[in-house]
């Protein structure tokens, strides 16, 4: 069964600085994508970025971008220059062809600091 | 302006009583998803559907039930069975890309 770990409940990060979320996963599949998601307080899940699992270069957009390591099976994501409205829960999610499904993490919580 | 549209907003629902939670996209997405999140436990699928007429169990469809008769409406039928339904309940749509879209919520309190 394919599980996305989160191993870190809360974070917090300066305004300005910058952080990185951490996450893992398990699959024997060798194709699939990679997510990540913002949940701010109005709880609209937003997608932030992707990665497809084929592609050996890592996503970015703007501020945020990923490290994604196959092998490892690690996909972090590094938010830059940090600020106020980057505030919210920040949910993986693996994304398997087979079956269509998506599998979240338990999500980590970002607090920016003014 | 086209997105998924969740309704209501808040339910309250006594012990005993069944009810249906809406799930309305205008993106002309085929798959459709709804997920129950609780705190500390992500988001888990409940139910799936790739196409009209047809849908899936997910991981926790025990005391759900869904039916997909068009393909803009996903509703989700919180029934007696659920033992335990307190929970904000999130429906989604994925597009061809197959990124999620998701609607806005609803949050359920049993009273």
């Amino acid at each position: 069964a394919q599980t996305v770990t989160q191993s870190q409940p809360e974070m917090s990060v300066q305004e300005a600085e910058t952080v990185t979320l951490s996450c893992t996963y398990d699959t024997s599949e060798s194709d699939y994508y990679l997510f990540w998601y913002k949940q701010p307080p109005s709880r609209q899940m937003i997608l932030v970025i992707r990665q497809e699992a084929y592609k050996q270069q890592n996503a970015t957009e703007n501020r945020f971008s990923v490290n994604f390591q196959k092998a490892a099976k690690s996909f972090s994501l590094k938010i830059s220059d940090s600020q106020l409205g980057d505030a919210a829960m920040y949910f993986c999610a693996y994304y398997r062809y087979t079956g269509n499904q998506f599998y979240f993490g338990t999500g980590t919580s970002l607090t920016v600091i003014p | 302006d086209g997105g998924i549209t969740q309704s209501p907003k808040y339910l309250f629902r006594k012990e005993g009583q069944n009810v249906t939670l809406s799930c309305e996209q205008n993106l002309n997405h085929d798959a459709m998803y709804w997920y129950r999140q609780d705190p500390g436990q992500g988001l888990r699928l409940i139910y799936y559907s790739q196409i009209v007429n047809d849908f899936q169990k997910g991981d926790i469809a025990e005391g759900y039930s869904v039916s997909r008769e068009k393909k803009e409406s996903f509703p989700l039928t919180v029934t007696s069975a659920q033992k335990n339904p307190t929970a904000f309940y999130l429906c989604a749509s994925t597009n061809r890309e197959d990124e999620a879209f998701f609607g806005q919520g609803t949050r359920l309190t049993v009273v």
